[in-house]
């Protein structure tokens, strides 16, 4: 079955780290999409990319930052210039017929 | 996008419809409402779509008034597995931001 993997599931970082979150795709969708999720919040956008090797920033891109060398993968990169990155990360593909979007089932990220 | 209003919680009991109103007054003419849920740390799941004719799938219906203002999603026979958080969005198709607000979260009860 197609989807979106979001790998790990749960992950730690310390404080000054940074971290990578992997976001891999088998829908044949170009545009894909970074959101973050705090507690009782909606989602709000980080990074996207409609094609290989172009990205752009979304509401919340400090502190973050992207590649998008091949179509299937987006990775994420926390950085230690994201000062509160403890929240729940959701990866969304975007299929360019219906314009429907697909999640993985998101990354929660804690820093301790 | 335009802006949409749902209301924070509601209950339905088990077997019954459950209707989430939203609205979106200031929708403009080329904006489609579109419906995700999100179960409890998941991602959300798209529902369902429509611009002004009313729309169903399996998994549910949408009702969108004739001025297009607001719009209701129903669950014809809800069950646990329905309890979720329920966002409705509208935007136009392609644009590339889906401004979730903090939706209906729906209860079913047994």
């Amino acid at each position: 079955d197609g989807g979106i993997t979001q790998s790990p599931k749960y992950l730690f970082r310390k404080e000054g780290q940074n971290v990578t979150l992997s976001c891999e795709q088998n829908l044949n969708h170009d545009a894909m999409y970074w959101y973050r999720q705090d507690p009782g919040q909606g989602l709000r956008l980080i990074y996207y990319s409609q094609i290989v090797n172009d990205f752009q920033k979304g509401d919340i891109a400090e502190g973050y930052s992207v590649s998008r060398e091949k179509k299937e993968s987006f990775p994420l990169t926390v950085t230690s210039a994201q000062k509160n990155p403890t929240a729940f990360y959701l990866c969304a593909s975007r299929d360019r017929v219906n314009y429907g979007y697909t999640f993985g089932s998101g990354t929660r990220l804690t820093v301790v | 996008d335009a802006k949409t209003t749902q209301p924070p919680s509601m209950d339905c009991a088990e077997g019954r419809a459950a209707n989430l109103p939203c609205n979106h007054s200031t929708i403009s003419g080329n904006e489609y409402v579109y419906w995700y849920r999100q179960i409890h740390s998941q991602g959300p799941q798209y529902i369902i779509h429509g611009l002004k004719n009313n729309e169903t799938n399996e998994m549910a219906s949408l009702i969108i008034t004739e001025d297009r203002k607001s719009s209701t999603l129903i669950l014809p026979h809800a069950t646990l597995r329905d309890t979720a958080v329920y966002y409705c969005i509208v935007r136009v198709p392609g644009a590339n931001n889906l401004f979730f607000g903090t939706g209906t979260r729906l209860t079913v009860i047994p």
